[in-house]
């Protein structure tokens, strides 16, 4: 089946830094890909939908300077946590549509990246 | 708006039965999705009905009735590495969105 990979999959920063986590599809192409936060012991919650060759749509109550999103190509978008703080902490969790896809299944989810923020 | 409602965990003993349920308060979405996390891990998918009825895949199954907004998905025969949360998620039309209920946590005891 089709393959998403995460990287960094587990990053420790200091507070105030950026950390930058790349979410590629290895063995298809997409033209849209989402990425997701998660908190312990709470639901996935989309942040945005990051489209090749476009700006990325934001959900409500998530801010774009802080949460940069980048879809450079058709296999890879990053997420840049800019000035990280503690309250960033969480589990990031990107996912990839295949370009061929329909209505049906055709999301494919990465490892996810662990940020911890000291 | 969108809301899905999930009840929050079950325990339940190996090769027993377990039916997850799923309410959500949206319109014009392709269909419901189920997805199983385990601890530390990614969301795996496990079914999806775009329409109305029962689809079966292996040992689990998933229903969907879009006039009553409520889906459920089917654990038979239980085994100890069935214990995960489990998601359900509405697809959105246009590109695809998926919006996560709040989980379902099984705990598999022998």
């Amino acid at each position: 089946g089709a393959v998403v990979s995460q990287h960094p999959s587990r990053v420790i920063c200091k507070s105030g830094t950026s950390v930058k986590i790349e979410c590629r599809s290895l063995d298809f192409q997409a033209t849209t890909m989402f990425w997701y936060r998660q908190f312990p012991k709470q639901s996935l919650m989309l942040m945005a939908t990051s489209n090749e060759g476009s700006k990325a749509t934001y959900e409500q109550g998530v801010e774009k300077d802080k949460f940069l999103i980048n879809h450079a190509s058709l296999t890879l978008s990053t997420l840049t946590v800019t000035s990280a703080h503690p309250e960033d902490s969480s589990f990031y969790i990107c996912s990839a549509r295949d370009r061929s896809g329909g209505g049906g299944e055709t999301q494919y989810f990465g490892p996810g990246t662990r940020l911890l923020v000291l | 708006g969108q809301s899905l409602e999930q009840p929050s965990e079950v325990t339940a003993v190996e090769g027993a039965i377990v039916q997850i349920n799923c309410t959500y308060q949206t319109s014009g979405f392709y269909g419901l999705s189920w997805y199983q996390q385990h601890d530390g891990g990614a969301p795996t998918f496990l079914s999806y009905n775009a329409l109305d009825g029962l689809e079966e895949t292996g040992r689990f199954s998933s229903f969907l009735s879009r006039s009553d907004s409520y889906g459920y998905l089917l654990l038979q025969e239980l085994q100890m590495k069935d214990s995960a949360s489990y998601f359900c998620a509405v697809k959105y039309y246009g590109n695809n969105r998926l919006a996560f209920g709040k989980g379902n946590q099984v705990v598999v005891i022998p």
